[in-house]
Order: C-alpha cells, then structure tokens, then sequence
C-alpha cells in the first residue's frame, strides 16, 4: 500500500544552520512528489516537486529537495534557515486511487528555529 | 485574487447539529478535495471530486457527503455532528485529477463539535 513517513515529528536548528527534513515513501511505481510548508493558523503551500527528470528540484524560499529511488526518499533541505522558516512541513506522494489519483500526507513535521 | 475561499473561518457546533462546510475556487480547476488536519494524523482524504457531476470517498469518508454541481463550488456536509469530527478542514483544489500539478489549499475551516 502507498504511504508517506515523515520521521520526525519535531526538529529544532538554529538561525543560519543547514537543515534537511526526511520523508521516505512506499509506492509501486514512480510517483509524484512533493512538499509543502503550513504556518501556524494558515493553509498549506507548495514548496516544490518532483515528477521526473533531475533528481535535484528547487522550490520557493531557497528550499531544495532530492529524489533518491534506491532510497524510496524525497529529502527537504535548506542551506541556511532563517527564523521565518518555523513552520510545519508535509510531505506527500501520489497519485493513488481512483481514477484520476490522491495525494497521501505525511505526518508532518514541524520546525523551530533558535534565534 | 485567484484561489480557494473556506467559509466559515472557524464554527463551534452541538453535537448532533447539521453543517455545511463551504468551498469555492476561481481558477476553473477540475479537480477539488476536502481533507481533515487532525494532530499527529497529518491530512486524510474525505472526499474528492475529479471533475463536476462526480464525486469519490476518500480515506475517511463516513459522515461526511459532498456534491459538485459545478466546477467552483464543492461543500461539505455533516449530516449529525460529532465530537470526532472536531477537527481543520481543508479544502484543495488541482487543475487536473492526476496531482502533477500539486494541490492549491483554502485557508481552512476550524470546526469544534461540543
């Protein structure tokens, strides 16, 4: 059956500090990925995704993620992270079911930032 | 401004009470969802609708329906609310059934069931 895993369910990094946030998935055959980042009180918003192609996507917010098969892994990762990126971060991997296919989520992950 | 309003912001309801969730998109998508943010359960799917006239059960469907009569509006109806559907609801819609494009997200509907 699909599914997302998100690890972590809490990670805290300080200002100016890297970051990478793990998701690994379970499909049948190549899927679509993605990430999206929620801030409190707020929708969710795409980050960035992964259909095909280069292995190294960039998205929005300086936030780039890599497609590793072998791994069944689609990593978030940020050179450095700024105090305005403590948020909550979803993982997720389609399409499934039906005829036209879902998206499933991860767990989340939320991020605080040290100043 | 192009995107997905949720109607009402927030709602505290009696159990047992009827509510319809609402959801209206301006950007002609095909494909719209309604998915429930619990803590510690993430999003799950309750219902979606690949194109206007049908509509699909989703991962957590029971006592939930929806309709789509066309392509802006898709509410969500509580026929009997309970306390386990306390919950943020999210609505989301994509261009097309198949997710290539992503998901666009309403800014959720916070509904307490006392």
């Amino acid at each position: 059956a699909q599914s997302v895993t998100q690890p972590d369910i809490h990670i805290t990094v300080s200002e100016g500090a890297s970051l990478e946030l793990r998701c690994n998935y379970s499909y049948g055959a190549t899927p679509y990925l993605f990430w999206y980042v929620q801030s409190p009180g707020q929708g969710l918003q795409l980050l960035l995704k992964y259909f095909s192609g280069d292995t190294l996507v960039q998205g929005i917010k300086g936030f780039e993620a890599e497609f590793k098969r072998s791994q069944s892994s689609f990593n978030l990762r940020k050179p450095s992270v700024h105090w305005s990126d403590a948020a909550e971060y979803f993982c997720a991997v389609g399409p499934y079911g039906g005829s036209q296919g879902n998206l499933i989520f991860g767990k989340g992950t939320k991020l605080s930032v040290k100043p | 401004i192009a995107g997905i309003t949720q109607a009402p912001t927030s709602q505290i309801l009696a159990a047992g009470r009827r509510m319809t969730l609402r959801c209206t998109q301006d950007m002609r998508h095909n494909a719209m969802y309604w998915y429930r943010q619990d803590l510690g359960l993430g999003l799950r799917l309750i219902h979606y609708s690949n194109t206007a006239g049908t509509t699909g059960k989703g991962e957590v469907p029971d006592g939930y329906s929806v309709s789509r009569a066309n392509t802006d509006d898709f509410p969500l109806t509580l026929a009997s609310a309970v306390p386990s559907q306390t919950s943020v609801y999210f609505c989301a819609s994509s261009p097309q059934g198949v997710p290539n494009y992503g998901y666009t997200f309403g800014s959720g509907t916070r509904l307490t069931v006392v």
